[in-house]
């Protein structure tokens, strides 16, 4: 299977405790986003990467929040010092650089902070 | 403030008939348009697209329609099939500056078809 993957897909962690996602994108995608989803809601834009370089990221991303593609293949999405807000469904996609409209999501990563 | 907004929750249709669902927007800076299908424990998957230069885009049993004026689009499936039933999430973007990326989301329209 070629498409986005995502690892973990659940994971629990207590207040305070650092997380770390990682996503795999489409290989020859260049384009990499985070959204956050919770419950009832649409996705909310996090930030995205073109190859290494992140360009652009949300309000949402407080400063407990970092991402990296080191290498312009994968990302992770660190979140420091969790907190019980943070519990939602985190998406990443990709994308090709002139499509950019038209991400391909992976299966997500559940975050539940208790 | 909700700039993309999809005022009906669940939409409940027989198979055969047409789904229509309706979204609304505020920001007249949008220019690119698309649905998005959800089915449980996955990501959402593109459904369809329509840039604001257009007022309405095909593809096969899909069809969505935009009214700028009104600020307001709406997809079509017909006909409806069983296997059709998910949310379904109306998406926004602006090439203004040159972004490309930063989709805003509806809360999603949950679509059932009944056999």
């Amino acid at each position: 299977d070629t498409g986005v993957s995502q690892d973990p897909r659940h994971k629990i962690t207590k207040r305070g405790q650092n997380v770390t996602f990682r996503c795999d994108p489409i290989s020859e995608h260049n384009r990499l986003y985070w959204y956050r989803q919770t419950l009832g809601q649409g996705p909310e834009f996090l930030t995205y990467f073109q190859n290494e370089a992140q360009l652009e990221k949300s309000r949402l991303l407080s400063d407990r929040f970092s991402a990296e593609r080191p290498k312009g293949s994968f990302s992770t999405l660190e979140i420091q010092r969790t907190e019980q807000g943070d519990s939602a469904m985190y998406l990443c996609a990709s994308s090709f650089q002139g499509r950019g409209h038209e991400q391909y999501f992976g299966p997500g990563t559940r975050l539940t902070v208790t | 403030d909700q700039q993309v907004k999809q005022n009906s929750p669940s939409l409940s249709v027989q198979e055969g008939r047409i789904s229509i669902l309706n979204c609304d927007y505020t920001n007249s800076m949008f220019d690119y348009f698309l649905w998005y299908k959800k089915y449980p424990a996955e990501g959402p998957t593109f459904l369809i697209s329509i840039s604001s230069i257009k007022d309405k885009n095909e593809d096969g049993r899909f069809t969505v329609f935009l009214n700028k004026s009104a600020k307001h689009l709406s997809l079509h499936i017909v006909p409806s099939q069983p296997g059709d039933s998910a949310v379904y999430f109306c998406a926004a973007d602006m090439n203004y500056g040159g972004s490309q990326g930063n989709l805003i989301f509806g809360k999603g329209t949950k679509l059932s078809v009944k056999p």
